[in-house]
Order: structure tokens, then sequence, then C-alpha cells
């Protein structure tokens, strides 16, 4: 496509739930990240890929978040037992390697009651 | 200390003058460097990258990198009340430019320009 493109762009779950979180990059893009942002801060970086493998995933906050890419094009964020700390938007992000700099998605909002 | 700073603001001036964004950084191995605008409710949309010491000048923005100083800075000449926004400084600290490691974002900076 296009642009990076995620879906939903707006997701409200109870508190314990799984939600998942799809991206997807632009066409030949390598590398594809995952951040969120919450409100008044900068975007901070949960993981990234290469290709399929997740090249860093330092970001990740504890065990209950992972994500997957598994034939190097969409990636999907997974997040189990959601807390109401959760709450954020999360935004996918895509470049070619070498990267010339980030082209982000619009982002989901993730909201956990 | 946070790894990139940036004045939170809200910074204001008048439509027409010339706006001045910092940014310092704590890597001394940062490779490149990139400022972001953000509008509320939007995504980040990239506006300038630059890579090497001086300064780039795109339209009437102006990105200035001082790696001794460990600080860059970007100018919006003439400016528009469209360029409201919230303008994030994003740093790729270490390996080479080529380097697909990932950006450290610092907070931001709230721009109104007053008509």
């Amino acid at each position: 496509g296009a642009g990076v493109s995620q879906t939903p762009s707006n997701k409200v779950t109870e508190k314990g739930k799984y939600v998942e979180l799809r991206c997807d990059p632009i066409s030949g893009h390598t590398a594809l990240y995952w951040y969120r942002q919450s409100l008044g801060q900068g975007p901070e970086f949960l993981i990234y890929f290469q290709g399929t493998g997740a090249a860093d995933d330092s970001g990740l906050p504890n065990d209950r978040f992972f994500a997957v890419r598994p034939e190097g094009s969409v990636s999907t964020l997974k997040i189990q037992r959601t807390e109401r700390g959760d709450s954020a938007v999360y935004l996918c992000a895509s470049t070619p390697l070498p990267p010339r700099g980030y082209t982000f998605g619009s982002g989901t909002r993730l909201t956990v009651v | 200390q946070k790894e990139v700073e940036q004045n939170s603001g809200p910074l204001s001036v008048p439509e027409g003058a010339i706006a001045s964004l910092n940014c310092t950084y704590s890597d001394r191995g940062s490779q490149s460097f990139f400022w972001y605008r953000q509008y509320s409710g939007k995504s980040p949309e990239l506006i300038m990258s630059i890579y090497s010491n001086g300064d780039k000048e795109d339209g009437r923005f102006t990105a200035q990198l001082n790696k001794a100083s460990q600080y860059v800075s970007l100018l919006i000449r003439d400016s528009q009340p469209s360029d409201s926004a919230t303008y994030l400084c994003a740093v790729n600290s270490g390996g080479s430019s080529g380097s697909a490691r990932q950006l450290t974002f610092g907070s931001g900076t709230q721009l109104t320009v007053l008509p």
C-alpha cells in the first residue's frame, strides 16, 4: 500500500482481556517498529523487526506483550491480560534499509476499562 | 537523565517570526537525527533528517547539528498558524547511519503560531 496501515484505529477492551493490533507496512520496507505513545509524551520503543525476526524486543514492558511478523510483512502486536496502564496509542512504523527515517501509521488507540 | 531532552513548551511565536526548537541528547555515539511534526490526534510525520554537523535547509525548515555539544535544533522561518503542532526530536543511537536500530524520541515541544 501507499502508507503504513494500522487496524483497528480504536479499540476499547475490558481489563484482563486479550487484544491484537495489526500493522501492514509499506511494501518493500524491511524494518518494522512498534512504539506506544501516552498523552504528552514522545513515542516509546517496544520492538523492531528486520524481516521476520525480532531484532530487538528490549522495549516490551513485560511478558504480556508479544509481537510477530511471520512472513516479513504484516505484524501483529499481542497483549494478554490487559491492564488499565496499557491504555495508549500504539504506533507502527516502517523504513527501508538503510533507514531514511520512519513512516508511521495512524496508530491504534487502545483503551482498557 | 533522559536520553533525548526537549523543552516541553508551550512555545508561542507570532505569524511570520522564526520559531527555534532545541534538543539535546546523551549518547555521543548517536549518528542520525530527525525532527517529526505531530498534530493533535495524529501520528508523527517526518519533516527533517540530519546526519552530519552543520546546517541542512529544506524550504522554511533548517536543521542544525552540533555533535560536540550533543545538540540539534530546528528553525522554522516565516512561521504559519498551520505550523502549530508538537515537534518531536528523535535520535538513532549507536551503529552506523545504515543501522536499523530504533529511534529514541524526546517528549516534544508544543509550538503555537499566533495569527
